[in-house]
């Protein structure tokens, strides 16, 4: 159980264009999802966490118009980072969590984002 | 801003070696910290969530104690194989301030390289 899937796994596209990245729980309802990214040899870095039906809250330096989220449903969030440049090429990834205090945030297998 | 440290950064053993790597974390409003294993090209996997000082924790071959009055976590690999592999991640949530979620910071990881 606790299943995420993330799609794609893998894009290259031209500088100016938007991706669209999904993220997808499979087996349970995630009130929360989590955004992170990870550039070479750091940390996963939190981007941004939304909340099914409201919108997200960015982390600090982190352009909300840039990498725009959307958490329509308890099982769905996008991520689309708009008008990439070279700089946005990194590795992204979600994770989903269930309500508590401790509970464990279920990840997928990441997106490693491109620009050309 | 938290500060997760792991230490080493990267470890190579040999098959059926025990090995032990650290997770430091500020001491001060501890609520929890999470260990994670993350293979090559798949998804991060939850191994245990630590809450209380002097846990330890169990999974097969690995298992996990908790100090939370000097602010570290050690995890411990019994006989090391080709399969455990990984990149072994830490990450402990800021001070709680309300219901729903809560965000994650995650240290750099540790990578396990078993030799055959």
């Amino acid at each position: 159980g606790a299943v995420v899937s993330q799609h794609p796994s893998r894009v290259i596209c031209k500088s100016g264009t938007s991706v669209k990245i999904e993220c997808r729980s499979l087996d349970f309802q995630a009130t929360t999802m989590f955004w992170y990214r990870q550039f070479p040899k750091q940390s996963l870095m939190l981007m941004a966490t939304s909340n099914e039906g409201s919108k997200a809250t960015y982390e600090q330096g982190v352009e909300k118009d840039k990498f725009l989220i959307n958490h329509a449903s308890l099982t769905l969030s996008t991520l689309t980072v708009t008008s990439a440049h070279p700089e946005d090429s990194s590795f992204y990834i979600c994770s989903a969590q269930t309500a508590g205090l401790a509970d464990t945030q279920y990840f997928g297998p990441g997106t490693r984002l491109t620009v050309l | 801003i938290l500060n997760v440290e792991q230490s080493p950064q990267s470890l190579h053993v040999q098959e059926g070696d025990s090995t032990n790597f650290t997770c430091s974390f500020p001491s001060s409003n501890f609520y929890a910290l999470h260990w994670y294993r993350w293979e090559t090209a798949k998804s991060p996997e939850a191994l245990f969530v630590m809450t209380l000082n002097g846990d330890e924790k169990k999974k097969g071959r690995i298992s996990a104690t908790l100090n939370t009055k000097e602010g570290y976590s050690y995890l411990y690999i019994k006989g090391s194989q080709p399969e455990d592999s990984a990149t072994y991640l830490c990450a402990f949530p800021p001070p709680y301030s309300g219901a729903g979620s809560y965000q994650l910071t995650f240290g750099k990881g540790t990578k396990l390289s078993v030799i055959p």
